[in-house]
């Protein structure tokens, strides 16, 4: 079993839905939690970043951390057709090397 | 800055054949490393480094080598490759070797190897 499970949809909504992405997690050392966005041929990018459990937000969207129940989700609202990618999360202990999901595709249509 | 360069974008192989996958990054990363993205398996980690000359072996690290030899390059080395090595690879960098900073990535090479 990977440590980082995700799935990988896909997942497709229309224009202005709220979106939620979610990932769940074995490792209970696991504090650095993270999202990428990733483009169609193109290198991911960092969307958020989550350090221990608790929300952070960024403009439309908004990060989350359950540390108890080993969860995390990124909710994306007012969605837009520029949202269309494929989103990655990622997460660490206090180590080098971050484990990345699967991908989660996910279309808004106009 | 050009950010974290990989060469070349595709490249097709017959098994057995080697090559070696460039990588450069201009913003004085401590911290360089290379994926392989796989449908289904997500991205995963073939080897890294924390350092010129420093390098360690990441989760999937058969078949390849690297080396660190400056701060700004960090090739990937396909020694005999075989069809199990199709993938998309990238480069990826940050500026410490803190796992929580931001991962910087490359564009992508896209390799067949038939």
């Amino acid at each position: 079993q990977k440590e980082v499970e995700q799935d990988p949809g896909p997942l497709s909504v229309p224009e202005g839905a709220i979106v939620s992405l979610n990932c769940t997690y074995s490792n209970s050392a696991f504090q650095y939690f993270m999202w990428y966005r990733q483009y169609s041929r193109k290198g991911p990018e960092l969307l958020m970043y989550t350090y221990s459990s608790g929300n952070k937000e960024d403009g439309r969207f908004t990060a989350q951390v359950d540390k108890s129940s080993k969860y995390i989700s990124l909710f994306i609202r007012d969605s837009q057709p520029s949202d269309s990618a494929t989103y990655l999360c990622a997460m660490s202990d206090p180590g080098y090397a971050l484990n990345f999901g699967k991908g989660t595709s996910l279309l808004v249509t106009p | 800055n050009a950010g974290v360069t990989q060469t070349p974008k595709f490249q097709v192989l017959k098994t057995g054949q080697s090559m070696t996958l460039q990588c450069a990054q201009d913003m004085n990363h401590e911290y360089m490393s290379w994926y392989r993205q796989d449908p289904g398996m997500g991205l995963r980690l073939i080897h890294y480094s924390v350092g010129a000359g420093i390098t360690d072996q990441g989760e999937v690290p058969n078949g390849y080598n690297v080396s660190r030899s400056t701060t700004e390059d960090f090739p990937l080395r396909l020694l005999s490759a075989a069809p199990s090595q199709t993938s998309v690879y990238f480069c990826a960098s940050r500026q410490g070797i803190f796992v929580g900073e931001k991962l910087f990535f490359g564009s992508g090479t896209q390799l067949s190897v038939l």
